[in-house]
């Protein structure tokens, strides 16, 4: 069973366009994590947020955390080709972790 | 910061071979550590949960007797996989937590490619 539902699954633009990636469930998340990875790399943790409604910005990404802490998005402005990657969001209730189904975006100079 | 290796970054090796894989952590002592698998383009599934000097929690449809863990000590765990099929063919991912449950901060590792021929 996968609790995060991400969409879309792939998303393919062309450089300076902006996106959004959804990360929905139908649980509630004490917070909840984004992640980037490459190609034949491990994930790395991007941002958590914590409290719902919680916006966090770095650089051209913006986090948002759903008031009811059931769901997150990740926007991106401006995207450019080095932001092509696997991207994951993941869910941490209490003692538990766990992966969205994942968004393969790639970025076309 | 916390920094997680894994070793081999890639293998090849004939069916019916078994594999190990080393996770270690380099400057910290890990508790917990995690094995993922994941297919190209997909999400990482949690394959066992390992804590040190006990035995391994598997997740559901996960063999054990398939993929053996051993967590010796606070900054090693392996994973081999045993008379590897071609179907193991796959990323293998390992991540390390520090203070000891799923909910605390994750390191992953780099990750190891297998294929099997």
């Amino acid at each position: 069973t996968q609790l995060l539902e991400q969409s879309p699954q792939f998303l393919s633009i062309q450089e300076g366009e902006n996106l959004t990636v959804y990360c929905n469930s139908s649980s509630v998340f004490s917070s909840l994590q984004w992640y980037r990875q490459e190609p034949g790399e491990g994930p790395v943790l991007l941002v958590t947020v914590v409290t719902g409604g919680e916006v966090k910005k770095l650089k051209r990404l913006t986090f948002q955390f759903g008031d009811a802490r059931k769901d997150s998005s990740l926007h991106i402005t401006a995207a450019q080709p080095g932001d092509t990657g696997l991207y994951l969001c993941a869910g941490l209730p209490v003692y538990q972790f766990y992966f969205g189904t994942g968004t393969s975006l790639t970025v076309i100079p | 910061g916390a920094v997680v290796s894994q070793h081999p970054s890639w293998v090849i090796c004939k069916s019916g071979t078994s594999v190990k894989i080393e996770c270690r952590s380099l400057d910290f002592q890990a508790t917990t550590m995690f094995w993922y698998r994941q297919f190209p383009k997909q999400s990482l599934m949690l394959m066992a949960t390992s804590n040190e000097g006990s035995k391994a929690t598997y997740e559901q449809g996960v063999e054990k007797d398939k993929f053996l863990i051993n967590h010796a000590s606070l900054t090693l765990s392996t994973l081999t996989v045993t008379s590897a099929h071609p179907e193991d063919s796959s990323f293998y991912i390992c991540s390390a937590s520090v203070a000891g449950g799923r909910t605390d901060t994750q390191y992953f590792g780099p990750g190891t490619r297998l294929t099997v021929l």
